[in-house]
């Protein structure tokens, strides 16, 4: 979808191991999202970038580290996964559009299970 | 940014107009008005976005009050695909602006046969 992809789309893992998730584009935006999804919660911001390795805290960043060494990836890293982060991943891009608008493109998601 | 207030769920007869309400009551003079949709396991998805004036485009409709403390999307004719999670959000533009966007509960809009 608009030349985004996000991988893996489903993943299985055990408390305390470390997890990373990408999130690829082919659009050359500036900026990129990571959210989290889940019921009850709706969605919420992890993390995001304004650049190359420029990144900034969202709502619920604890227990979450991002890079991006280059603009067509960020990368979203549990260092020890918790089972309080089972979830469904959404990265985002887009942003800032000419005329100041707000219009992100959402990849199909992760699927995380920590068991 | 200002917070929104939108119906938990509505429903709505497939072929018939869906009119999804938005309160944003403490909304800035520099806030716009965004709607988002999320059709169940898949990402959100833009729908559209307005200041004051009426907006419309090949989705949907986006009606401001004059006070701009309310709006309305407006589905006109809408389908079974229509059935998905709508979020109204608010959004300063400008300067320093990083483009994130803060979703909340949303509506989640049954279309019925």
């Amino acid at each position: 979808d608009a030349g985004i992809t996000q991988s893996p789309r489903h993943k299985v893992t055990e408390t305390g191991t470390p997890v990373t998730l990408r999130c690829h584009q082919t659009e050359n935006h500036r900026y990129m999202y990571w959210y989290r999804q889940d019921p009850g919660h709706g969605l919420r911001l992890i993390h995001y970038s304004y650049g190359v390795k420029d990144t900034d805290k969202g709502e619920v960043s604890d227990g979450y580290s991002v890079s991006r060494s280059k603009t067509e990836d960020f990368l979203l890293t549990l260092e020890s996964a918790t089972s309080s982060q089972t979830s469904v991943y959404f990265c985002a891009i887009g942003g800032v559009g000419a005329s100041g608008a707000n219009v992100l493109t959402f990849g199909a998601g992760s699927r995380l299970t920590v068991l | 940014d200002a917070k929104t207030t939108q119906p938990t769920s509505m429903d709505c007869a497939e072929g018939r107009a869906a009119n999804l309400p938005c309160n944003h009551s403490t909304i800035s003079g520099n806030e716009y008005v965004y709607w988002y949709r999320q059709i169940h396991s898949q990402g959100p998805q833009y729908i559209i976005h307005g200041l004051k004036n009426n907006e419309t485009n090949e989705m949907a409709s986006l009606i401001i009050t004059e006070d701009r403390k309310s709006s309305t999307l407006i589905l006109p004719h809408a389908t079974l695909r229509d059935t998905a999670v709508y979020y109204c959000i608010v959004r300063v533009h400008g300067s320093g602006n990083t483009g994130k966007l803060i979703f909340g509960q949303g509506t989640t809009l049954q279309v019925k046969p």
